[in-house]
């Protein structure tokens, strides 16, 4: 059973505009949300992270939002460029169970220049 | 820095091989972990090992079994390969001690090893 879903495998976009990546989760325990990006032959890379106590992260480009009440959470990345074409994981955990991660199932951004 | 290194990158096994993937970090991270990625699935838990000289099991042990080796080494054994378990495997570590109550740390992943099984 999916704890962690990503209903959009793949997300066209134009250069310099806004990417939106979703994310929905259905553990009401979960405390701490990440999200991963991925190249080709690559292992994921920690890019944000969101504890949920915040309902907004952001660093540089690339910001999270969290709305637990819905049990959501997406990233934006604005503005979009090329190099962020990739595959996005978001990823899940609860502290009071041990921290393990649970990951949705990968968006695919294609940045179209 | 390597950071996270994964060896072999690839491998293709006949049904019923053995196997190690080998998996060692430079970062003098205390927690380590392997996963597999399947195709329309997230990345899911095979083992960890929250320190040197524990390993557990994740969400989808069945098939595998791992040595924390010492703190930089955490090896993860196929003692019959099957079909099933064709997959890329990543392992990852992280700062700190992984259990109830201990602050989160980001997982730094390794390049992934990608193993076909006949």
């Amino acid at each position: 059973d999916q704890q962690v879903k990503q209903n959009s495998p793949s997300l066209s976009v134009q250069e310099g505009r806004i990417s939106i990546l979703n994310c929905d989760y259905t553990n009401s325990m979960f405390d701490y949300f990440l999200w991963y990006k991925k190249y080709p032959a690559e292992g994921p890379t920690f890019l944000i992270s969101i504890s949920s106590i915040k309902d907004k992260n952001e660093d540089g480009r690339f910001t999270v939002f969290l709305n637990k009440s819905a049990k959501h959470l997406s990233l934006h990345i604005v503005p979009s460029q090329p190099g962020d074409s990739a595959v996005y994981f978001c990823a899940a955990s609860a502290s009071n169970t041990g921290n393990q991660f649970y990951f949705g199932t990968g968006t695919s951004l294609t940045v179209i220049p | 820095n390597a950071g996270v290194t994964q060896t072999p990158k690839f491998q293709v096994l006949k049904t019923g091989q053995s196997m190690t993937l080998q998996c060692a970090q430079d970062m003098n991270h205390n927690s380590m972990y392997w996963y597999r990625q399947d195709p329309g699935m997230g990345l899911r838990l095979i083992y960890y090992s929250a320190s040197e000289g524990t390993t557990d099991k994740g969400e989808v042990p069945n098939g595998y079994n791992v040595s924390r080796l010492n703190k930089r080494e955490f090896s993860l054994r196929l003692e019959s390969a099957a079909p099933s378990q064709t997959s890329v495997y990543f392992c990852a570590s992280s700062e700190g001690f992984w259990g109830p109550g201990q602050r989160t740390q980001p997982q730094h992943f390794g390049d992934g090893t990608r193993l076909s099984i006949l």
